[in-house]
Parts: structure tokens; sequence; C-alpha cells
């Protein structure tokens, strides 16, 4: 079954550190990739999203994602969080029948 | 902007009632979804729609059915509505196909509550 996994549940870091997020599919086809983020209150907005050409994909707020076939990897990274980063992260999935997987989220708090 | 609009932000029901949850998209998206949002558990794919009067189920279909009679129109229905519903349900849109242009758009979400 097509699915997406987020391996950490809770991430708590302070202002300046680096942050790597993980997240796998497991989808043999061509697939497209996304990184959600929501915070508090609000909507899900779309950080970055992969679909082809180079795999490291640049998104909004300084966040990036690298995209490792091999690895059927996606995971997101930012060199230096802030507080305002305090949200929840989802990766999700666009497979072959259009259907849109999400993992099951990572919530991170950055502590000033 | 584009703009997906549920119809209600807080919804109390109770136990037995049916339950209408409206979502409209203005972006003339093919796709359109429906999820809920349960601490823990991320976002799960209850329905969705690749097409008007088309469905799909999705990973947790039971005790709910959709309607799609207009393109921009995405109905989820809780046919007898039971407290293991009570969550947030979330409703996107998407384009049809692949590419870079098939990201998600969200509503603001239904916060339910049934008692």
């Amino acid at each position: 079954a097509q699915s997406v996994s987020q391996h950490n549940h809770h991430v708590i870091l302070s202002e300046a550190a680096s942050l790597e997020l993980g997240c796998n599919y497991s989808y043999g086809g061509t697939v497209n990739l996304f990184w959600y983020v929501q915070y508090p209150g609000q909507h899900l907005q779309l950080l970055l999203k992969y679909f082809s050409g180079d795999p490291l994909v640049k998104g909004i707020k300084g966040f990036e994602a690298e995209f490792i076939k091999s690895k059927f990897s996606f995971n997101l990274r930012k060199p230096s969080v802030q507080w305002s980063d305090t949200a929840e992260y989802f990766c999700a999935a666009i497979t072959g029948a259009n259907n849109l997987f999400f993992g099951t989220g990572t919530r991170l708090t950055v502590i000033p | 902007d584009v703009k997906v609009t549920q119809s209600s932000r807080y919804l109390v029901k109770r136990t037995g009632e049916k339950v209408f949850l409206e979502c409209v998209q203005d972006m003339d998206h093919e796709n359109m979804f429906w999820y809920r949002q349960d601490p823990g558990l991320g976002l799960r794919l209850i329905y969705f729609s690749y097409d008007v009067k088309m469905k799909e189920k999705g990973d947790i279909p039971e005790g709910y059915s959709v309607s799609r009679e207009k393109k921009e129109r995405f109905s989820l229905i809780l046919e007898s509505a039971s407290t293991n519903q009570t969550s947030m349900y979330l409703c996107a849109s998407s384009l049809f196909g692949k590419g870079g242009n098939t990201e998600a758009f969200f509503g603001q979400g239904t916060r339910l509550t049934v008692v």
C-alpha cells in the first residue's frame, strides 16, 4: 500500500539550531512530494514541492528538502530555526492515481 | 487569490444526526479531497474525487459518504454521526495530473463535535 512515513513525532530545538525532519514514502512509480506547514490556529500551507529535475528544492522561509530516490526519502531541512518556525510539519505525496497521502506529522517546538 | 471555503468553522451535532460538511473551491480544480485530522494521526484521507460524480474511497471511508454534483463543490456526509467522528475535517483541492502545479490548497477546517 502507498504510504508516507514521518518518524519524528515531536522535535524540540533551541533557536539557531539546525533542523532535519525525516520523510519516507512507499511507492514505486513517479511521485510528486510536498512539505506542508500548519502554524497554530491556521490552515495548512505549502512549504515546498518536488515533481522533477533538481532533487534539492528550496521553499519559503529558508526551508529546503532533498529528494533521494534510492532511499525513497524527502527530508526537510533548515540551517537555523527561529521561534516563529514552531508549527506542525506534514510530508505528503501524490501518486499515479492522483491520490494525496500525508504522513502523521512532526510537531516542532523552537525554544527562544 | 486561490480559495477553498468550508461552510462552517465549528459544528456541534448529536449522535445519530445526519451531518453535511460543504466545501467550495474557486480554482476550477479537478481533484477534491476530504481528510480528518486527529492528534498523532496526521491527515487521513476519507474520500477524494477527480471529476464530477466520480469518487474514490480513501483510507477511512466507513461511516462517511460524499457527493460531487458540480466541479466546484464537494460535500462530506456523515449518515449517522457518532462520537468517534468528533474531529477536525479538512477539505482540499488540486489540479489533476502530474507536474509542478499539483499542490493542494486547503480550507480552514471544520471542527466537528458529536455529543
